[in-house]
């Protein structure tokens, strides 16, 4: 059955501090791929997406994701976390069938 | 443009009961998801549905069952309700199928007692 890892639960983090996050699927065909966020008191919302091209892809508040086939990866990474960046992380896949396949998703938490 | 709305936001219930959920998608929006999510395990599919068809059903036991209006508009109802159930309830809208970026409503909290 079609999976999503991501290897950390819960990170802390000190403001300016480098993030990486680990999203790893499990599918051999062709993916879409995307990071959602969920703030405090908020609706769940992209932070970005990949289906083709370029595999380094930038989204919104300064994150980014690295699609790495060979190692069925796509890690969300920021250089310098912020105090607002405080919010659980969830990496999906759709394989396949439009169905999307989610993480158990990763809390993190920025000490300013 | 309104964003998706879920109602009600929440509600308890006791165990056998049944309960049912009301989402309505963005304006425009043919696809509605459903989704469990509760503490360490992340978002369970339910269900999909597009053009009032249901086109994927996750692994949740035959208790949970949902509709599509031809407004888009979408209900997702439980019965006999377990103490399992407790959990909030997502639902998304998205414009098409696979690579549509999913909006998400607020979710319905369901407290089963």
């Amino acid at each position: 059955a079609q999976s999503v890892s991501q290897h950390n639960h819960h990170v802390i983090l000190s403001e300016a501090a480098s993030l990486e996050l680990g999203c790893n699927y499990s599918y051999g065909g062709t993916v879409n791929l995307f990071w959602y966020v969920q703030y405090p008191g908020q609706h769940l919302q992209l932070l970005l997406k990949y289906f083709s091209g370029d595999p380094l892809v930038k989204g919104i508040k300064g994150f980014e994701a690295e699609f790495i086939k060979s190692k069925f990866s796509f890690n969300l990474r920021k250089p310098s976390v912020q105090w607002s960046d405080t919010a659980e992380y969830f990496c999906a896949v759709n394989a396949g069938n439009y169905q999307l396949i989610w993480g158990a998703g990763t809390k993190l938490i920025i000490k300013p | 443009k309104a964003g998706v709305t879920q109602t009600p936001r929440y509600l308890i219930k006791t165990r056998g009961q049944q309960v049912t959920l009301s989402c309505s998608p963005i304006s425009g929006h043919r696809s509605v998801s459903w989704y469990q999510q509760t503490p360490g395990q992340g978002l369970q599919f339910l269900f999909e549905y597009f053009s009032e068809t249901q086109r994927n059903k996750g692994n949740f036991p035959g208790r949970f069952s949902g509709r599509q209006f031809s407004n888009s508009r979408s209900e997702m109802n439980v019965s006999t309700l377990e103490l399992g159930d407790s959990a909030l309830y997502l639902c998304a809208s998205s414009l098409g199928r696979g690579k549509y970026e999913q909006f998400f409503g607020p979710g319905t909290r369901l407290t089963v007692l």
